[in-house]
Parts: C-alpha cells; structure tokens; sequence
C-alpha cells in the first residue's frame, strides 16, 4: 500500500466550477499537509499549507485535512482556464531532522473555458 | 527574490553515457533537496543536504548517482553510467532556516535512448 494514494484523473470541469481534489494517507505520524500546483513543464508551486485539523482558505482556495480519516482535500472555487494543471499533495512528520516530502502521484485537472 | 535556477532545462543522453545537472537555490536556504519525478508520477526525494552536509540520501541509488553540494550552496547530481529508466525530470528544491515549506525549480527533463 502506497503511503499517500492520490486519484490521477484527468478530471474536466467547465469554467466557474467547484473542484474537489483528494488525497488519503496511510501513515498517521503525518502532520504537515501541502498541495502543490505543477504547470507543464515546470515545477512544484506551492500553494497551501496546514499543520492540523480543520480548514485552511487562501482566496479561491481551501485545503481540509481530517487526520481522523487520513484524508485531505484541496477545493477550488469559481474554477479559471489558468488553473488547468496537475495538482500534487504532500506531507511530512513535522520537525524531523529530515523533511522528506512524501507526493501524491497528481490529479490532471483541465477547465473548459 | 529570485528562485531555485537550474541547468540544462533539457538533457538527452544514451543509456551508459553519464550527466550531471546543476541547481543554485534561492539564497539563504539552507536545505537543498534533490527529486526525481518519472512521468506520471508525483516526486521521489533522492538525496537531502542541510548546508553542505547530506542528512538523508537513503533514496539514493548509489552504485550510479552521486551529488554534492560544494560551500553550502549550489549543488550537482550525476548520473554515471545512465540508465533507460533514469528518464525523469529531476527537480532542485530548497528550503529557508527552520521550515518545512520546500520551493522547487523548473526542473531538468532527462531522457535516456
């Protein structure tokens, strides 16, 4: 079993939609939660980031962790054509000597103009 | 505040020929991390150092890949002899004193023949 299972999609919307992205996790010693965003061809850009429980927002964007069920989520209101990209969660064992990030394989998303 | 630069954006080698690739990351950080992404999937660390000393290259495979990061600031990863599977892009990350959040770069798309 993969410590982090992520959907790859690809998942279409039409343009003003609400996404949800998901992501579970197997290793409760996780407690520092992130989603990226990856256009082609570039790298990760981070976008949120959260240590506990509960939701977090950041204009357009809501990031909702549930440690009880191992399950995170990254909704997008009012989705845009700029936001077609692959999504990727992330986590890590807070304050470790390493910080390893562990990835989720990336959700595709395409919105439609 | 200038980001993580990396070189050669693009690489293409035959199998058992060797590469080495280059990152500077954004200044200050001192954590310099090393992922490879294989298409489709989200990204593996290879290889972690806190200034210039390696914390964590448990990922590593070590019998081929080698990097170093010289003063504590810019970093090579090598490839000797290369492999078909190596095709990945190869992402530079750093981090500043005392966070967890990791800022990538472009990346290098490696494609071995």
């Amino acid at each position: 079993q993969k410590e982090v299972e992520q959907d790859p999609g690809p998942l279409s919307v039409p343009e003003g939609a609400i996404v949800s992205l998901n992501c579970t996790y197997s290793n409760s010693a996780f407690q520092y939660f992130m989603w990226y965003r990856q256009y082609s061809r570039k790298g990760p850009e981070l976008l949120m980031y959260t240590y506990s429980s509960g939701n977090k927002e950041d204009g357009r964007f809501t990031a909702q962790v549930d440690k009880s069920s191992k399950y995170i989520s990254l909704f997008i209101r009012d989705s845009q054509p700029s936001d077609s990209a692959t999504y990727l969660c992330a986590m890590n064992v807070y304050g470790g000597a390493t910080n390893k990030l562990i990835f989720g394989t990336g959700t595709l998303l395409a919105v439609q103009p | 505040e200038a980001g993580v630069a990396q070189s050669p954006r693009y690489k293409i080698i035959e199998k058992r020929q060797s590469v080495a690739f280059w990152c500077n990351p954004i200044s200050g950080h001192a954590t310099l991390y090393w992922y490879q992404q294989i298409l489709g999937q989200g990204p593996k660390l290879l290889i972690q150092f806190q200034n210039n000393g390696v914390v964590d290259d448990s990922q590593l495979p070590k019998d081929r890949f080698s990097a170093e990061r010289l003063k504590g600031v810019d970093s090579t990863l090598k490839i000797q002899p290369a492999k078909l599977e190596d095709s990945a892009v190869y992402l530079c990350a750093s981090s500043p004193p005392g966070a967890d959040t990791q800022y990538f770069g472009p990346g290098t798309r490696l494609t071995v023949l």
